[in-house]
């Protein structure tokens, strides 16, 4: 199952405002993602974070990688409506080989 | 570099039928990683190669479940004597040592 705790679980937001949603967890991770997936589509990598304290931009969106290596936040500013879709949170700790995934902030973006 | 390609993008198949799925990872990628995501969830992990060794297996691969990479190269998941709690999205990606991965669009089974 999940160990990834994601929220909010959906957001309705108008077209032009800021987004941000987190993720937290209860064990420490070295690596935080972000992914983004389109309905019939796999996750395509957004951000990824690889030391706490990190905070790192591409394009509109800004993610945060928590000092205590146990959350991450993204942010969208200036949303438009193809920023609808699924977002994931997504933790990787060097000890496992697999990336464990919250289950996802589903967002909508009213023109 | 065409990322990484799965095959069928859809299957429907009978309970207690077989099926067989293909990825073929980014060329230059030596890991590969087979996940499976149902309905309103993240995706959950099942097993990872590096090259042609099968390294971790999740609890999720049950006995039905038998993955192989023979060459390093493409992978393999079958399933056996399928059960409609088997449907779901598989999804199939790849990495150049830890870090981000790159996804394929998966295959949707659908078991009626």
């Amino acid at each position: 199952g999940q160990q990834l705790n994601q929220s909010p679980q959906s957001m309705f937001i108008q077209e032009g405002e800021d987004v941000s949603m987190n993720c937290t967890s209860s064990s420490i991770f070295n690596t935080w993602l972000w992914y983004k997936q389109d309905p019939g589509e796999g996750p395509v990598l957004l951000i990824a974070l690889y030391k706490a304290g990190e905070l790192t931009s591409n394009g509109r969106l800004t993610a945060q990688f928590g000092i205590t290596r146990k959350d991450s936040f993204l942010n969208i500013s200036a949303s438009i409506p193809s920023d609808v879709g699924i977002y994931f949170c997504a933790g990787q700790t060097y000890n496992n080989n697999d990336m464990r995934f919250g289950a996802g902030t589903r967002l909508t973006v009213k023109p | 570099d065409t990322g990484v390609s799965q095959n069928p993008r859809h299957k429907i198949t009978k309970r207690g039928q077989n099926v067989t799925f293909r990825c073929d990872p980014i060329s230059e990628h030596n890991r590969l990683y087979w996940y499976r995501q149902t309905l309103g969830q993240g995706p959950e992990f099942l097993t990872y190669f590096q090259n042609e060794a099968q390294l971790e297996k999740s609890r999720l691969l049950s006995d039905r479940f038998s993955a192989e990479r023979p060459k390093g190269s493409f992978s393999t998941l079958e399933i056996q004597r399928t059960e409609q709690g088997d449907s779901a999205m598989y999804l199939c990606a790849s990495s150049f040592g830890l870090g981000g991965y790159t996804f394929g669009s998966g295959t949707r089974l659908t078991v009626v």
